[in-house]
């Protein structure tokens, strides 16, 4: 069964640092582009990063760039978001998607979501 | 930023009702959009992508149509499990998402 599970999350600071895993199941990461995605309650979801199935492409929405790292390990089975010099603004609930596995453009898959809360 | 504005914001309606729900783009996304079912503590699910293809094992009363900036999705009958919030993605120009409209019941 293909299962994207989060975690991670949690109340910290601003400026602090957060480090989200997302652990994958029922298929090969490695096969996949895989996307974070966030949401604060009551809005609609906003994409913020994704990692091509190979890893050589990287993209970042302009709101989290230079502040935020996605990485994968295939062998862990996990995907990752590094969260840095979090501020009010990025407190939300951030979902782990599984996208195509030449592209990303539609996300077949979702995680439940972990809470991520930014205040002093 | 490509923007998706979606109407209305909230919808009731009763079971056994046909519904349609609105999306429309700021500016031509062709048929690069899909549509996603949030329901509270569940993971999101994909109903269809390239405006109208439905996605595995989602049932035919789901239908999506649409090109360039408007697009439907349709709900041919209304089931209980249907009462949720809908999202419309365009995925032309980067990923934007609409903000989404809530089926509630009447």
């Amino acid at each position: 069964q293909v299962q994207l599970v989060e975690s991670g999350g949690g109340l910290v600071e601003p400026g602090g640092s957060l480090r989200l895993s997302c652990v994958v199941s029922g298929f090969t990461l490695s096969d996949f582009y895989m996307t974070w995605v966030r949401q604060v309650p009551g809005k609609g979801p906003e994409w913020i990063s994704y990692i091509s199935s190979n890893s050589k492409n990287i993209y970042y929405s302009d709101s989290v760039k230079g502040r935020f790292t996605i990485s994968k390990d295939s062998a862990r089975n996990s995907l990752y978001l590094q969260m840095n010099s979090l501020r009010a603004e990025d407190t939300a609930v951030y979902y782990c998607t599984r996208g195509g596995s030449r592209s990303l453009r539609h996300m077949d898959v979702w995680g439940r979501g972990t809470t991520v809360i930014v205040s002093s | 930023e490509i923007v998706m504005t979606q109407s209305p914001a909230t919808l009731s309606v009763s079971p056994g009702e046909r519904v349609t729900l609105s999306c429309r783009a700021s500016q031509s996304v062709s048929d690069n959009l899909a549509w996603y079912q949030q329901k509270p503590g569940q993971a999101s699910r994909l109903l269809i992508y390239d405006a109208s293809t439905r996605a595995t094992g989602i049932p035919a009363r789901f239908s999506g149509s649409g090109t360039g900036t408007e697009f439907t999705l349709t709900i041919s009958s209304l089931q209980s499990e249907d009462f949720a919030v809908y999202y419309c993605q365009q995925y032309n120009f980067w990923y934007t998402f609409g903000q989404g409209t809530k089926l509630e019941i009447k």
